[in-house]
């Protein structure tokens, strides 16, 4: 059983295009994050949802936007990519609100031409 | 200066040998601190949560000097499994900060 999910895997997509990837968990955890590990391979923060509610939102463009319909998903629309967009997507989830183990997805590898 | 800093590595080394890995962090309100290990193209994964009092796991050891704001990991007797990107993850609540990590090669 997947513990936290990400479709999808792969996304190629045009420069101006909308797009959306989705995340579920099924370990019951409270606090849902969205990272993005670029081509240099660092992993930065970019969202995190307790209970659907935003928490924190590092300095990401508003092209962006988290959308939480429940607390086992959260889902991550980007508009008008653009070619710097180009990364590995990774949803996480954490069943503590300070500082516990994180689940992470497989990560979904986007790329923009 | 990186919040979160680590060796830049990549480091080779034969099997059966030991590896030392260091991370320093700058910001003295950091909470939680733990080492998560990524292979290649996969999502990363709790390798380790790192105390002040330091622990062991198996052939894993890590320390916390808060003072020093430095972190380490030991790996003893590497196996060719252990190669993989070793990153350095500092929390502020749920604001969860990645070094760069140091990748390791252990070759047979």
């Amino acid at each position: 059983d997947t513990a936290v999910s990400q479709t999808p895997k792969y996304l190629v997509t045009q420069m101006g295009n909308d797009k959306s990837i989705k995340c579920e968990q099924n370990l019951g955890h409270d606090t849902m994050y969205w990272y993005k590990q670029d081509s240099k391979k660092f992993l930065k923060i970019m969202f995190s949802y307790n209970n659907k509610e935003l928490i924190i939102n590092e300095t990401v463009p508003n092209r962006f936007s988290p959308k939480s319909p429940d607390k086992a998903h959260l889902n991550l629309h980007i508009n008008s990519l653009e070619l710097g967009d180009s990364a590995v997507y990774f949803c996480a989830s954490s069943q503590e609100v300070d500082g516990g183990e994180q689940f992470f997805g497989p990560g979904t590898r986007l790329t923009v031409l | 200066r990186k919040e979160v800093e680590q060796d830049p590595g990549p480091f080779n080394v034969p099997e059966g040998a030991t590896v030392a890995f260091n991370c320093t962090y700058s910001n003295s309100a950091s909470q939680s601190f733990f080492w998560y290990r990524q292979d290649c193209r996969k999502e990363p994964k709790l390798l380790m949560s790192v105390y002040s009092s330091g622990n062991e796991d198996g052939r894993f050891t890590a320390q916390l000097n808060r003072a020093s704001q430095y972190i380490s990991l030991l790996i003893r007797d590497s196996k060719l499994s252990d190669s993989a990107t070793y990153l350095c993850v500092v929390a502020r609540g749920q604001n969860f900060v990645f070094g760069p990590g140091t990748r390791l090669s252990v070759l047979p």
